[in-house]
């Protein structure tokens, strides 16, 4: 079956680092993808990683474990903008459809 | 690059009309197109998958019938909620997956339709 478990709520300070977990369990495996949703908006792009390892990319850099079906979205310097809800998407829905977790969401307070 | 557009972005109809919303995209081939509704505070749910020249494929739960899908050319994908009733109220999401790239499973997002049923 397909799960994808990550946390419901974070709350972090502006300036700080935060880490969001997701652990993944899919029939398929073509990549994973984080996106970055604000309340009534589509999700945006944010990272993709289809190899183990860290991708950097400016203030976001994301994770990947294929063995422990495991990735992390690694948030530095928080600005009062990033307050959205963070998604984990693994690509490989039996159409190579993107399956959505719940999606954390993240507030970020002065 | 990858811009895709969904038109029109808000709309409000009656009980028992329908309604049809749009997905381009707008600076790339898409040979396929993944419609997703979200609930409030819920995550996307895939409801089909448009391919362009076949029928779309559609999700377990998910009533071909009343959600008609038109992947008519390699940039337009249209959903189609026919006999809308109040619990169709959602967001409608649609995303493009650039013709050509298909291993990489990557799709561009449309900004969203929210759709209200009175």
């Amino acid at each position: 079956g397909q799960n994808i478990d990550q946390p419901t709520e974070m709350t972090a300070t502006e300036g700080a680092i935060v880490q969001i977990n997701c652990t993944y369990q899919t029939s398929g495996f073509n990549g994973l993808f984080w996106y970055q949703q604000h309340a009534g908006e589509a999700p945006t792009f944010l990272s993709y990683n289809v190899l183990d390892g860290l991708e950097e990319k400016g203030r976001f850099s994301s994770f990947l474990s294929r063995s422990k079906g495991y990735s992390y979205l690694l948030l530095k310097e928080l600005q009062m903008k990033d307050s959205a809800s963070y998604l984990c998407a693994p690509a490989g829905g039996s159409q190579g459809n993107l399956i959505f977790g719940k999606g954390t969401k993240l507030s970020v307070k002065p | 690059g990858a811009v895709v557009s969904q038109h029109p972005s808000r709309v409000i109809c009656k009980s028992g009309t329908s309604v049809k919303i749009e997905c381009r995209s707008l600076d790339f081939q898409a040979t396929t197109m993944f419609w997703y509704r979200q609930f409030p505070k819920k995550s996307l749910m895939l409801m089909a998958t448009s391919n362009e020249g076949s029928k779309a494929t559609y999700e377990q739960g998910v009533e071909k019938d009343k959600f008609l899908i038109n992947h008519a050319s390699l940039t337009l994908s249209t959903l189609t909620v026919t006999s809308a009733h109040p619990e169709d109220s959602s967001f409608y999401i649609c995303s493009a997956r650039p013709a050509g790239r298909e291993t990489l499973d990557e799709q561009f997002f449309g900004p969203g339709t929210r759709l209200t049923v009175l």
